[in-house]
């Protein structure tokens, strides 16, 4: 069965990086883009950027621009999401999900929950 | 960037229907065939419900629905149950960036 497991919960300091991993497993890797959305507490869903797995383009959110990285290993099937200068907005939780298509996303990570505090 | 505007919240009683609106200020629905709603319970990731405006995953009960008409879709769930009190979010591709989702609706099943 498909799924996306994602790595486990993270505490930052503000100013720090996080690289947050999601594992693809049941499905062909490489067949289908992978998206990356935050929800901060109490908030809605934001979409944050989408990588290609099969050759590793990406687009990101501009809100997000020149302080995300994804990246991909095809050898593992992993996706990571990196998040740089994090502040107090960036806690949240952090998804990936799977493209059926059209940007539909049918599978999703657990979600990894990523706490800045000072 | 335009947005997606859901009611904050809707509720129901057990047997009833509703209706929640997703509404764009630009053209993108109205363009696009590439609507879809997701239902969250607390603590859960999104789960699809509705794709291409009006399609349904396998496994998603036809008490779901989807339409659009204009610049606004429309998320239809009938016979409601206690199970779908939960958040929905609309979605939709768009023209400027991959995707956009609406800010959310409460659905609570009186």
């Amino acid at each position: 069965q498909v799924q996306l497991v994602q790595s486990g919960a993270e505490m930052k300091k503000p100013g720090a990086s996080v690289k947050v991993s999601c594992k693809a497993s049941g499905y062909s890797f490489t067949s289908f883009y992978v998206h990356w959305v935050r929800q901060a507490p109490g908030q809605g869903l934001e979409w944050m950027g989408i990588i290609n797995p099969t050759g590793g383009s990406t687009t990101y959110a501009q809100k997000f621009q020149g302080r995300v990285t994804m990246t991909r290993d095809t050898s593992t099937s992993t996706v990571y999401m990196q998040l740089n200068s994090l502040t107090s907005e960036d806690t949240a939780v952090y998804y990936c999900a799977r493209d059926l298509g059209r940007v539909h996303f049918d599978y999703w990570g657990q979600g990894t929950l990523v706490t800045v505090s000072s | 960037q335009s947005a997606l505007t859901q009611p904050a919240s809707v509720s129901g009683s057990p047997g009833q229907s509703i209706t929640i609106s997703c509404t764009e200020t630009s053209s993108d629905i109205q363009n696009y065939n590439y609507v879809s709603w997701y239902q969250q319970h607390p603590g859960k990731a999104p789960k699809l419900m509705i794709y291409d405006v009006s399609k349904r995953p396998s496994g998603v009960s036809n008490r779901f629905s989807g339409s659009k008409s204009d610049n606004t879709a429309s998320l239809t769930i009938s016979g409601l149950q206690a199970e779908d009190e939960a958040d929905y979010y609309c979605s939709s591709y768009t023209s400027n960036s991959p995707v956009k989702f609406g800010g959310g609706t409460k659905l609570t099943v009186l």
